[in-house]
């Protein structure tokens, strides 16, 4: 059974903080990772993709992608009440489904 | 980003009807398509896959008599729920993955369906 696996939360930080969200995951042959936001009520939204190990940053998001430990992290710098939403992990292998973790809800706290 | 637009957003029925829901990629030709349930405070459980021009995949545990999966287009997949109850109530949505984007997928916008 390939997983995602990621904390439910909910993980609260104050305004202006950095959210650290992190997730594992089972498949090794998973080549390409993917964060979601979710409001409530709304579809996901693709926020970051990544695809090799190390660093990648869009403006105050930064994914990081570790292969050997199969572990992926999104960090939020500067963080604002209107991040306050679901972030969904997601994991692909090229040919199979996407693979998504159950989400770690972020409350961002003025 | 790819552009997929989901259809209805809202959608409430009487037990025992059926509902069909459309979802449309608008920019960009998809010969798969993924359906997805998700309940409330939980992740999206995907479905089945579908397959222009063939059959659809589903997952273990949907029933593909009840939920009819139609991919007639490269830019038009349909999921028809029959005889809807209750339980099926539920946030459907679906994606797409964009070719021309390696292998992101972007997701419509979600249908509320309210069985009564």
């Amino acid at each position: 059974q390939k997983e995602v696996e990621q904390n439910s939360g909910p993980l609260s930080v104050p305004e202006g903080a950095i959210a650290s969200l992190n997730c594992t995951y089972s498949d090794r042959g998973s080549q390409s990772f993917f964060w979601y936001r979710q409001y409530s009520g709304k579809s996901p939204e693709l926020i970051m993709s990544i695809y090799s190990n190390g660093d990648k940053e869009d403006g105050r998001f930064t994914a990081q992608l570790n292969k050997a430990s199969q572990y992926v992290s999104l960090l939020i710098r500067d963080s604002q009440p209107s991040d306050s939403a679901t972030y969904l992990c997601a994991g692909y292998n090229y040919g199979q489904n996407f693979v998504f973790g159950p989400g770690t809800r972020l409350s961002v706290l003025p | 980003g790819a552009v997929v637009s989901q259809h209805p957003s809202r959608v409430i029925c009487k037990s025992g009807t059926s509902v069909k829901i459309e979802c449309r990629s608008l920019d960009f030709q998809a010969t798969t398509m993924f359906w997805y349930r998700q309940f409330p405070k939980q992740s999206l459980m995907l479905m089945a896959t579908s397959n222009e021009g063939s059959k659809a995949t589903y997952e273990q545990g949907v029933e593909k008599d009840k939920f009819l999966i139609n991919h007639a287009s490269l830019t038009l997949s349909t999921l028809t729920v029959t005889s809807a109850h209750p339980e099926d109530s539920s946030f459907y949505i679906c994606s797409a993955r964009d070719p021309r984007v390696n292998t992101e997928a972007f997701f419509g916008q979600g249908t509320r369906l309210t069985v009564v």
